[in-house]
């Protein structure tokens, strides 16, 4: 069975620019998770979709958003870059219950915000 | 507001010894308490989850004790290798919001 898998791999924004990053989980997974990794805040929980809505949500500005589509393929856009969203996204993937229950970790994203 | 802590923040081991982890959480509302472990450019592994109503799970060299009255939970490595030398994560699943709240990390390093 494929991993999960994130696109792009390493991206460079400036500072104003939105970006969407994709995430397509294990198959037959309906739950996928985003985390935000930064040296400074360590890991943090963004939201996490199950067929095709958001189910939960951490507590990030209204400029991090996302979907799910009805392949499970998630996306995740944040518009109005700050230097300070550089880190390393993640997404994650399970059966069906978030935390719940074991999640796969795709290789993360690192985006760079100039 | 749940806090996991992770002490030490780096461990360097010589290869064969057994080793402890240690994770603490303020808060003892937990739906499961989980490990993980974090290779550079390789995201995060599953290790083991321990669910509230449990005190303990193995898996292989691994185990992981949860003890929600005091708030810590350890993983215990058996005779370490150079490949287990990686970032050890652990996190708490709140029972009400179902977050996952994450400690800093243990960098272990296990020289050969």
């Amino acid at each position: 069975k494929a991993g999960v898998t994130q696109t792009p791999r390493y991206l460079i924004k400036t500072r104003g620019q939105q970006v969407t990053l994709s995430c397509s989980p294990i198959s037959g997974h309906r739950s996928v998770s985003w985390y935000q990794q930064t040296p400074g805040q360590g890991l943090q929980f963004l939201f996490e979709y199950f067929s095709e809505t958001q189910r939960n949500k951490g507590n990030f500005p209204g400029r991090f958003s996302g979907r799910q589509f009805s392949n499970s393929r998630s996306e995740m856009n944040v518009s109005t870059l700050e230097l300070g969203d550089s880190a390393l996204y993640l997404c994650a993937s399970s059966g069906a219950g978030g935390g719940q229950e074991t999640q796969y970790f795709g290789p993360g994203t690192r985006l760079l915000v100039l | 507001k749940q806090e996991v802590t992770q002490i030490p923040a780096a461990l360097s081991v010589p290869e064969g010894e057994n080793l402890v982890l240690n994770c603490s959480f303020t808060d003892s509302a937990i739906y499961n308490l989980q490990w993980f472990r974090q290779d550079p450019g390789k995201g995060l592994t599953s290790l083991l989850l321990i669910q509230s109503s449990q005190r303990e799970q193995t898996s292989g060299r691994l185990n992981a004790s949860l003890d929600k009255s005091s708030g810590r939970s350890t993983l215990y490595i058996a005779a370490s290798q150079p490949g287990d030398s990686a970032t050890y994560l652990c996190a708490a699943l709140g029972d009400s919001n179902y977050q996952l709240i994450w400690g800093a990390g243990t960098k272990l390093i296990i020289k050969p």
